[in-house]
C-alpha cells in the first residue's frame, strides 16, 4: 500500500463548470504524477510534479493545470470541464528502490463524467 | 507511432496454459521497464520491474531484449485469477521518472 488517495472517487460534473481533483499521499514521495485513461488510448501523463510548487506538463496537458503548495497534496483542476475530458483519472507516486530506479504506484482513480 | 506498442488481444486461454506477451518500444535511451497488471474499473499495480537480466518472479518471468527494443512477459501455469489486463510500461525521457505505457493486452483464462 503506498498511502494514495484519491477524492472523489466519482464526480457527474456540467460543461464548463470547474474541477479539481485531490491527490493525497502519506509517504513523503517527491514526484507525484496524474494520468488519465480513455478507451482505445490507454495511460497518458497529463501533469507531474518533483517537489512542492515545482511542476510540469506532460502528453496532454491542454486544459488542465496542477498545484502543488504541500507535498503531501497534488490537485488537478479542470478549468472549464469539456465532454472530452470525461475520463478515469489516476494518481501516482514515484519511489525509489533498491537496486536503484524507481517504481510507481497508483491510486485507485477518480471517474469523471462532464454531461 | 506511439511510444510502447503492445498486442491489444484478446488473449483466451485455458487453465494451465503458457502465454506470452510482447511489447516493443521506440526511445532507444529508456532505462526503466515495467509490466502492470489492471483488473477492471482498478488501478493499475506493479507486476514486475524487468531487470537487464531478465527476472523471474514465481509463475512470471520477464525479459528485456534492449537490441531489439522489446520486453516480454511469460505466464506459466496459467489460473483463472490471472485474467487482467497487463500494461507495458517504459520510462519517459525528461519527465521526473514518469511512464509511458503500452494500451494494455488483455487476457482471459478460461476453466
Amino acid at each position: 500500500d503506498a498511502g494514495i488517495t484519491q477524492s472523489p472517487r466519482h464526480k457527474v460534473t456540467e460543461t464548463g463548470t470547474p474541477v479539481t481533483l485531490r491527490c493525497h499521499q502519506t509517504e513523503n514521495h517527491r514526484y507525484m504524477y496524474w494520468y488519465r485513461q480513455d478507451p482505445g488510448h490507454g495511460l497518458r501523463l497529463i501533469h507531474y510534479s518533483y517537489g512542492v510548487k515545482d511542476t510540469d506538463k506532460g502528453e496532454v496537458s491542454d486544459g488542465y493545470s496542477v498545484s502543488r503548495s504541500k507535498t503531501e497534496d497534488f490537485l488537478l483542476t479542470l478549468e472549464s470541464a469539456t465532454s472530452s475530458q470525461t475520463s478515469v483519472y489516476f494518481c501516482a507516486i514515484s519511489e525509489t528502490v533498491d537496486r536503484g530506479g524507481t517504481e510507481a504506484f497508483f491510486g485507485q482513480g477518480t471517474r469523471l463524467t462532464v454531461v | 507511432r506511439k511510444e510502447v506498442e503492445q498486442d491489444p488481444g484478446p488473449f483466451n486461454v485455458p487453465e494451465g496454459a503458457t502465454v506470452a506477451f510482447n511489447c516493443t518500444y521506440s526511445n532507444s535511451a529508456s532505462q526503466s521497464f515495467f509490466w502492470y497488471r489492471q483488473d477492471c474499473r482498478k488501478e493499475p499495480k506493479l507486476l514486475m520491474s524487468v531487470y537487464s537480466s531478465g527476472n523471474e518472479d514465481g509463475r512470471f518471468t520477464a525479459q528485456l531484449n534492449r537490441a531489439s527494443q522489446y520486453i516480454s512477459l511469460l505466464i506459466r501455469d496459467s489460473k483463472l485469477s490471472d485474467s487482467a489486463t497487463y500494461l507495458c510500461a517504459v520510462n519517459m525521457k525528461n519527465s521526473g521518472y514518469a511512464l509511458n505505457f503500452g494500451k494494455g493486452t488483455s487476457l482471459l483464462v478460461t476453466p
